[in-house]
């Protein structure tokens, strides 16, 4: 079955770190740029970060860049999200998504992430 | 890198025709092919319905189309159903150091 599932969410306080991960299975995942897409309760989508196909590059939107760190791992089917100060407007529900063609076609079940002390 | 502008709620009637409209602007929706729509139930994750300005993805319904003019993008989906009512979300590449930006969202209401 081709799928994504997302895990590592949770309640971390200010300034704290916590870090995701995004497991692929029933696809080639090396072919293939992905993305994470987050969205705070009761909020719209928003795009976070994306990664090319081999890891070597990754680009971040501006109210992440500087604190996230997006990464893969191809042999183990992975993908990583290291969030670092986490600041309260990071709650969401992040998704990770397979990325081809300018577009989001296959998204994971999300997994939550809560910013409070 | 500002997001796309939506109407907040379109409602219709069943068997009506209804369009959501996405503004941007020269830097994304009007520079790029690649404005994507998506579909949202309450409490579940995104589902793509119309990529690279007008393509449909394999199962999803001819109902639903996409089109482009200018900085404006639209989704139109043609005899609304009840399973229609979901939270609708556009999205365009923008080429710059931010590549993506979604649209603000559409509730859409079937009457």
């Amino acid at each position: 079955e081709v799928q994504l599932v997302e895990s590592g969410g949770g309640l971390v306080q200010p300034g704290g770190s916590l870090r995701l991960s995004c497991a692929a299975s029933g696809f080639t995942f090396s072919s293939y740029w992905m993305s994470w897409i987050r969205q705070a309760p009761g909020k719209g989508l928003e795009w976070v970060a994306n990664i090319k196909k081999d890891g070597s590059e990754s680009y971040y939107a501006d109210s992440v860049r500087g604190r996230f760190t997006f990464s893969r791992d191809n042999a183990r089917n992975s993908l990583y999200l290291q969030m670092n100060s986490l600041r309260a407007e990071d709650t969401a529900v992040y998704y990770c998504a397979r990325h081809p063609y300018s577009s989001f076609e296959m998204w994971g079940q999300g997994t939550m992430v809560t910013v409070s002390s | 890198q500002s997001a796309l502008t939506q109407p907040a709620s379109v409602s219709g009637s069943p068997g009506q025709s209804i369009t959501i409209s996405c503004t941007g602007s020269s830097s994304d929706v009007g520079g790029y092919k690649y404005v994507s729509w998506y579909q949202q139930y309450p409490g579940k994750a995104p589902k793509l319905m119309i990529y690279g300005v007008s393509n449909r993805p394999s199962g999803v319904s001819d109902r639903f189309s996409g089109s482009k003019s200018g900085n404006t993008a639209s989704l139109t989906i043609s005899g609304l159903q009840a399973e229609d009512e979901a939270d609708y979300y556009c999205s365009s590449y923008t080429g710059s150091s931010t590549p993506y930006v979604f649209g603000t969202g559409t509730k859409v209401t079937v009457l």
